[in-house]
């Protein structure tokens, strides 16, 4: 079974500064996906970025940013110039590329960081 | 182009109801999960319904079921209810296959008196 930890539960950032998010995980799978989805108090789980496991390439989305070291089991999120809208919880999800029965949307989360930021 | 929608968005029961909780994927979406969250354990996986069919059930007694239409439209069903089932219930819609992300609603927030 797949694991995911996130062992900060709490961040807090200076506005306009940069901030890192840490996830590690577990899996003896060789192909899936990596997700970060972002949480604010209106509860709506918001798709951050992805990462394929078969790509060497890191992700990016404007000042979103991942580090993915898939040898350490690593997928660490990178906020830049972070804004006052970026406070939420930020949840790292895994989901294996092996199909059952056509299809597989499982998602394996860890238990979040809380991001605070300060004006 | 329409989101995931979930209704009732806040429910009220007591103890030994029973609960049913809707979900209407994104149009074309035909892979619908559900995730229980709550403070302790997180977010935890229900179960995935791809085409009418479950496809996967993560480990919850069988008080928990669900179904598909064919309109993709899926409905979780809790019996039996007890204090533990106070949670949040988050719904997700994807293609099913492939690198395609999932995309959730705004949840259905139940509690159990």
């Amino acid at each position: 079974a797949q694991t995911v930890t996130q062992s900060q539960p709490e961040m807090s950032v200076q506005e306009a500064e940069t901030v890192t998010l840490s996830c590690t995980y577990d899996t003896s799978e060789s192909d899936y996906y990596l997700f970060w989805y972002k949480q604010p108090p209106s509860r709506q789980m918001i798709l951050v970025i992805r990462q394929e496991a078969y790509k060497q390439q890191n992700a990016t989305e404007n000042r979103f940013s991942v580090n993915f070291q898939k040898a350490a089991k690593s997928f660490s999120l990178k906020i830049s110039d972070s804004q006052l809208g970026d406070a939420a919880m930020y949840f790292c999800a895994y989901r294996s590329a092996t199909l059952l029965r056509g299809a597989n949307s499982k998602l394996t989360f860890g238990k979040g960081i809380t991001l605070s930021v300060r004006p | 182009k329409a989101g995931v929608t979930q209704t009732p968005r806040y429910l009220i029961k007591t103890r030994g109801q029973q609960v049913t909780l809707s979900c209407s994927p994104i149009s074309g979406h035909r892979s619908v999960s559900w995730y229980q969250q709550t403070p302790g354990q997180g977010l935890q996986f229900l179960f995935e319904y791809f085409s009418e069919t479950q496809r996967n059930k993560g480990n919850f007694p069988g008080r928990f079921s669900g179904r598909q239409f064919s309109n993709s439209r899926s409905e979780m069903n809790v019996s039996t209810l007890e204090l533990g089932d106070s949670a949040l219930y988050l719904c997700a819609s994807s293609l099913g296959q492939g690198h395609q992300p999932q995309h959730f609603g705004d949840g259905t927030r139940l509690s159990i008196l």
